[in-house]
């Protein structure tokens, strides 16, 4: 069975840090991966998908940055975070039907 | 616009009553998910459409890509079906983007 697990649970970051999210996919090879955002009470937005290795599109600018170096890892990264970084950031897979990670809870102060 | 609208924004039921949740698109929507979102933020995966009809247990959904909507019946509400449904589409095939729409905040009641 596949599993993704999302790293950290939760962070707390001051403004102006820098920021590092991972996500693993075990059990199925050579996933399609998303990185999505959710704001306190808000729908999912896409932010970055994946469908290779070393291979990252960006939907949406939201000063952040994405990376695949392994064919089941994703990196969600900032040099420089803002307040409106805060949120709860969401890793996900398919192949055809998506499914999501549990989830980062991100506080910028 | 809203790509994906979805409505209502909040529902309160009844336990044991039914309801309908629903979906209308503005894009050429290839295939349809449901999602449930706990109070924690996990989703959990209702239903994967597409163009047609599935139904799992209480709970049946429905995707009419033609008319451009999709539908989450809850039948016989229970307690612990309480949370944010969420539908999401595929914009087109292999477009890798899966549009949601806004939620829908379901409290049942006992």
């Amino acid at each position: 069975a596949q599993t993704i697990h999302q790293w950290p649970v939760a962070e707390i970051k001051a403004v102006g840090s820098p920021l590092s999210l991972g996500c693993t996919i075990k059990g199925k090879s050579s996933p399609n991966l998303y990185w999505y955002w959710q704001a306190t009470g808000g729908t999912l937005q896409q932010l970055f998908y994946s469908i290779t290795v070393g291979q990252v599109e960006s939907v949406v600018q939201l000063n952040l940055s994405a990376s695949r170096p392994k064919d089941d890892q994703f990196i969600l990264s900032t040099e420089k975070l803002l307040l409106s970084h805060s949120g709860f950031y969401l890793c996900a897979w398919s192949t055809r039907e998506v499914f999501f990670g549990k989830g980062t809870r991100l506080t910028v102060v | 616009g809203d790509k994906v609208k979805q409505s209502p924004s909040a529902l309160s039921l009844q336990e044991g009553t039914n309801s309908a949740l629903r979906c209308n698109f503005s894009i050429a929507a290839t295939t349809v998910q449901w999602f449930l979102q706990n109070p924690r933020g996990s989703l959990m995966n209702l239903f994967y459409l597409v163009p047609g009809t599935k139904e799992n247990g209480r709970l049946k959904s429905a995707f009419d890509s033609k008319e451009s909507y999709s539908t989450l019946h809850i039948r016989d509400a229970q307690l612990e079906d309480s949370g944010t449904y969420f539908c999401a589409a595929e914009a087109s095939s292999g477009s890798w983007q899966l549009i949601f729409g806004s939620g829908t905040q379901l409290t049942v009641m006992p």
